[in-house]
């Protein structure tokens, strides 16, 4: 397996700007986590799923933000309209219960 | 919900010598406590894990200790290499989603 993988590795939007960020998480697992680091907050929740259901997204920070895992190969995280304080790197991360997290390379959001 | 705290933020060893870092947590029914390293523009890796039944774990020149009474846990690695050098992050969770709540952060140097 590739791993979790992320699209894409960077993107730059002006702010108002609809940003979808996506990831795909390794076959088998059956949790999916979206993450937010920055200098200021660190590495924080957003939204986990089990088995493509929402489970806890009271890490989302606003109403901008909003997360949909359509299947279980498949997830994203939408931020409409982005501000330059979305500016950060959004990592996805896999899981299978009992065992570690495995986190996608991230993407590195700018909203200038 | 959980909270982590992460000491020192910044640590600076000669190579060689031994370097450790210390989390507390909030919430007694974390039962789960990796560590990760995070190398400069790259993903958080797992490096080593600990769960609430075992008070201690090693491999190689990487331990890990829990106490559970005093809620904290602390990673210790020993005779430290320049390939060390990165942030480490303590996380907690309990039940089987694992669900991650981090630390801070831990800037580790080592010094040729």
């Amino acid at each position: 397996d590739a791993g979790v993988i992320q699209s894409p590795r960077h993107e730059v939007t002006e702010m108002g700007q609809e940003v979808t960020l996506r990831c795909k998480p390794i076959s088998g697992h059956d949790y999916l986590f979206w993450y937010r680091q920055t200098m200021m907050r660190g590495l924080e929740l957003l939204i986990y799923f089990n088995n493509n259901v929402p489970i806890d997204d009271s890490g989302m920070p606003e109403d901008r933000f909003s997360a949909k895992m359509p299947n279980a190969s498949f997830s994203t995280l939408k931020i409409q309209p982005s501000e330059p304080r979305d500016s950060a790197v959004y990592f996805c991360a896999s899981t299978w219960a009992g065992t570690e997290a495995f986190f996608g390379q991230g993407t590195r959001l700018t909203v200038v | 919900g959980e909270n982590v705290e992460q000491h020192p933020s910044t640590l600076s060893v000669q190579e060689g010598d031994s370097a450790v870092i210390k989390c507390t947590y909030s919430d007694s029914a974390s039962n789960y406590f990796p560590w990760y390293k995070q190398e400069l523009g790259k993903r958080p890796q797992l490096i080593i894990d600990i769960r609430s039944n075992v008070g201690e774990k090693k491999d190689q020149r990487i331990a890990v200790t829990l106490n559970k009474t005093a809620k904290h846990f602390s990673l210790h690695i020993t005779e430290t290499q320049p390939e060390d050098s990165a942030v480490y992050f303590c996380a907690a969770s309990s039940g089987s989603a694992r669900q991650l709540t981090f630390g801070s952060g831990t800037q580790l140097t080592v010094l040729p």
